[in-house]
């Protein structure tokens, strides 16, 4: 069955960097169509998209953070990683990684997701 | 940038139906899904495609979509589905996966 886990810090300094990496199982990155995706929910707030990368190493951001992150994979480690830069306070959340299919644009697995807190 | 605008709270006695509505300008023309997200833990996918249901999740979670409102229906609701749920498109002009404001569904 497909997994997904998130590792990296729990604490990050306001204006330094985050890397997060998703590891999976049950499924390439290498099939057609396949892509992982990053998102992150502040404490009691919504659920925001941040990145995604597809089998292909196309990719795509969101709009406002563009500048900030940047999405990578190592499909022999079925791995996934997220760097964000220049971390700020308001960017303390839960980060999910999840998967989503060839064709479809929906997410239907999820990890279990890491809080990072950014403070000095 | 865009925004999908959901009411912040349904509250509904058990057996009842909920209804969630999910709205933007032309929703007809997206394919809309809805994700259950209960207290510390990750999100679920109970709806896509507008209608279709994952396999497990029952019957009783329906959705529809037409003109400028997408819904998500709970029908003869149980204690157990109070949780947050947020509806989620693609945006193609833009190139980006967005996320609804969320709902806290309350079983009274």
């Amino acid at each position: 069955q497909i997994t997904l886990k998130e590792s990296g810090p729990t604490l990050v300094k306001p204006t330094q960097s985050l890397t997060l990496t998703c590891t999976f199982s049950g499924f390439s990155l290498n099939t057609t169509g396949v892509g992982v995706d990053w998102i992150r929910q502040p404490p009691g707030r919504a659920l925001e998209w941040l990145a995604l990368i597809y089998w292909d190493d196309d990719k795509r951001y969101s709009p406002s953070l563009k500048s900030r992150l940047t999405i990578t994979k190592d499909t022999s480690k079925n791995q996934v990683v997220l760097t964000m830069t220049n971390m700020d306070p308001v960017d303390t959340a839960t980060y999910y990684c999840a998967h989503h299919g060839g064709g479809y644009d929906y997410f239907d697995y999820w990890g279990q997701g890491t809080l990072v807190t950014v403070s000095s | 940038s865009y925004v999908l605008t959901q009411p912040p709270s349904v509250s509904v006695a058990p057996g009842q139906t909920a209804r969630i509505t999910c709205g933007e300008n032309n929703m007809g023309s997206k394919s809309v899904h809805w994700y259950q997200q209960k207290p510390g833990q990750a999100p679920v996918l109970v709806v896509y495609d507008d209608s279709d249901r994952p396999s497990g999740i029952p019957e009783r979670f329906s959705g529809s979509n037409s003109g400028s409102t997408a819904t998500l229906t709970i029908s003869r609701v149980e204690a157990g589905d109070e949780a947050d749920y947020y509806c989620q498109v693609w945006d193609s002009s833009t190139d980006h996966y967005v996320f609804g404001t969320g709902t806290k569904v309350t079983v009274l």
